[in-house]
């Protein structure tokens, strides 16, 4: 089974701190993508990336950054954290020609 | 208008029945749709593809309607363990770009 972990499950940060969300696949993925999701938003797309040191913006790019240095890896950056910025993350994985997505586990972020 | 839109719910039914969730998508160029299935508190799980042509897994049935850019899901015979968030999603372009309603709560009760 292809699997995607992210570091953390839980997150509190500071308003102001710069934030690491790790995200690691296993099955030697090409695509990978951040979401954030909202109670009644739904999932948004923040960044994806089609190959290393790749990225695109997705829908809600602002206020993050992200880093694909391998394969394996795709981070996600919180370059100054905002109150407006507590969300659940998820990361997601998906090989070039199979369309489904695996999802990690999430990261519940806050901050405060 | 949302790219994809979906009846958030929720929706109560008790073991056994049929449901139908519905869910529309704005951009006629899409080519590929999906249900995905999401437990409380934890990431969502592609339930299955949709096809122009309907297909069934067992007891859910999900139909694609191009023309009306319309997608369903049907569970039949519903389970207590089907209780979840059902997601709609749809492929607007070839490179994986994906695009996600926001779901429907479905609880099924004894």
């Amino acid at each position: 089974d292809v699997k995607v972990t992210q570091s953390s499950r839980y997150l509190v940060k500071r308003t102001g701190e710069k934030v690491f969300l790790e995200c690691v696949q296993d099955m030697d993925h090409e695509n990978m993508f951040w979401y954030r999701q909202d109670p009644g938003l739904g999932l948004r797309l923040i960044y994806f990336s089609y190959d290393v040191k790749m990225k695109e913006k997705g829908d809600i790019p602002e206020g993050y950054s992200v880093s694909r240095e391998k394969k394996e890896r795709f981070s996600l950056i919180l370059e100054s954290a905002s109150t407006n910025q507590t969300s659940m993350y998820l990361c997601a994985s998906s090989s070039t020609g199979d369309y489904g997505y695996t999802f990690g586990s999430g990261t519940r972020l806050t901050v405060v | 208008r949302k790219e994809v839109e979906q009846d958030p719910g929720p929706f109560n039914v008790p073991e056994g029945a049929t449901v139908a969730f519905n869910c529309t998508y704005s951009n006629s160029a899409s080519q590929s749709f999906f249900w995905y299935r999401q437990d409380c508190r934890k990431e969502p799980k592609l339930l299955m593809s949709v096809y122009s042509s309907g297909n069934e897994d067992g007891r859910f049935t999900a139909q694609l309607n191009r023309a009306s850019q319309y997608i369903s899901l049907l569970i039949r015979d519903s389970k207590l363990s089907d209780s979840a968030t059902y997601l709609c999603v749809v492929n607007i372009l070839s490179n994986n770009d994906m695009r996600f309603g926001a779901g429907t709560r479905l609880t099924v009760k004894p």
